[in-house]
């Protein structure tokens, strides 16, 4: 069984603070992304990784950045959180694109 | 871009009536995923059908790709099928239907 992990079921950070989400997954796929999930906007992507230390922006990817320094692994990092993006954070993970996805059990972040 | 819309979008059943949830896409897709989003918030992987009909228990699927849509019928629902039903396409950027949100009353 794929298995998707994320280091945080829920999370409380203040303005300002440097806020790390980590996401692992144990099926040696090549796609990793991370989600953003709001009431009334859906899932949306906000950066994707194809490869070690690749990473493409997504729809929404003002206020965050990535890395991908080993193939399991996928970091959102908000450099600055604020309080627009308290949300729910989705990892998921891939083979090729367009492939089936599966998808980590998210994490509550609130910023306070 | 394709566009994912999915219908109904709220749906009310007593538990024990079955359900057919639809997924319509403005363009071709080849590949289709339909995933449960428990009330905890993970999603959970029901089907990967780019074409053709598959089962799973109570749940099955069927994807008609040169008509663009897909159907998830679930039959003799239960409480435990409470939640929203997604549907999605795409590759590197996917796109998601708007969900389903289902209740079963007990």
């Amino acid at each position: 069984d794929v298995k998707v992990t994320q280091s945080s079921r829920y999370l409380v950070k203040r303005t300002g603070e440097k806020v790390f989400l980590e996401c692992v997954q144990d099926m040696d796929h090549e796609n990793m992304f991370w989600y953003r999930q709001d009431p009334g906007l859906g899932l949306r992507l906000i950066y994707f990784s194809y490869d070690v230390k690749m990473k493409e922006k997504g729809d929404i990817p003002e206020g965050y950045s990535v890395s991908r320094e080993k193939k399991e692994r996928f970091s959102l990092i908000l450099e600055s959180a604020s309080t627009n993006q308290t949300s729910m954070y989705l990892c998921a993970s891939s083979l090729p694109p367009g492939y089936e996805q599966y998808f980590g059990p998210g994490t509550r972040l609130t910023v306070t | 871009g394709i566009q994912v819309e999915q219908s109904p979008p709220d749906l009310i059943l007593q538990e024990g009536a079955n359900s057919t949830l639809r997924c319509n896409f403005s363009d071709s897709v080849n590949n289709l995923q339909w995933f449960h989003q428990n009330p905890w918030g993970q999603l959970i992987n029901l089907f990967y059908i780019p074409s053709g009909t598959k089962q799973n228990g109570r749940l099955s699927a069927t994807t008609v790709a040169t008509e663009r849509y897909s159907l998830l019928y679930i039959s003799s629902s239960q409480t435990t099928d409470s939640g929203v039903y997604f549907c999605i396409t795409g590759g590197f950027k996917t796109i998601f239907g708007a969900g389903t949100r289902l209740f079963v009353k007990a």
